[in-house]
């Protein structure tokens, strides 16, 4: 079956660094999400993104955020300055597209910043 | 805009009994609803959804919502609980009216089934 792939699984870094979070959504798929999930409490939504560019974000997805989808395959979500209250699980998800359909996720990236 | 509530933090029920995990919602158009299960550690499962149709929608795992248009709600149901349904589970809206293709979760209810 398949699935949407994520890494790093955990990444620990220091407050201002810039991470990296990467995704492979399921090939067919044609929306991408990213969202989070502090201490394994409500899960929040990030950004949406469809045809090379982001469809919606929220409030949380402030100027140190960026996404990006530069290949065919992967999609990324870039941290540029990380601040201690980064760190949560981030959840990578992807859709069909058609507004009916679920989302799916992937297992997660922890990230710690110390 | 739109909301969900989950009102129950976590909800506990014996093993064989039936399960309720409440969900209500607030949207400005149709509602798109959707119940996700989170094992520890793991990401998001997708159990059900209703978009239109029958009011009552079976999914995985035994699972089933009924979805309430005049409460506003969508609970999610089992006839009989088993120890491995111990999880987080979420409740998710889609509002059709906005035109946005995200998903806006409630807080979860923590579910334990008790041996």
């Amino acid at each position: 079956e398949p699935e949407v792939t994520q890494t790093p699984s955990h990444q620990v870094t220091q407050m201002g660094q810039e991470v990296i979070l990467r995704c492979v959504p399921i090939s067919n798929h044609l929306y991408f999400y990213w969202y989070r999930q502090i201490l394994g409490q409500k899960v929040e939504f990030l950004v949406s993104f469809y045809n090379n560019e982001i469809s919606e974000k929220s409030e949380i997805f402030d100027d140190q955020f960026s996404v990006e989808r530069p290949d065919g395959s992967n999609f990324t979500l870039k941290i540029r300055s990380t601040k201690l209250e980064d760190s949560a699980m981030y959840f990578c998800a992807s859709s069909e597209g058609i507004n009916t359909g679920e989302l799916f996720f992937g297992e997660g990236s922890r990230l710690t910043v110390l | 805009a739109q909301s969900v509530a989950q009102p129950e933090d976590q909800v506990n029920v014996a093993e064989g009994n039936p399960l309720t995990v409440k969900c209500t919602y607030s949207v400005s158009g149709n509602p798109y609803l959707f119940w996700y299960v989170q094992y520890p550690n793991r990401g998001l499962q997708f159990l059900l959804k209703y978009i239109t149709g029958d009011n009552l929608v079976k999914g995985s795992y035994g699972f089933e919502a009924e979805f309430n248009k005049s409460q506003t709600s969508f609970h999610l149901k089992k006839p009989s609980a088993l120890v491995s349904d111990s999880a987080l589970y979420f409740c998710a809206v889609r509002d059709t009216q906005t035109g946005a293709n995200n998903l806006f979760f409630g807080t979860g209810t923590r579910l334990t089934v008790i041996p």
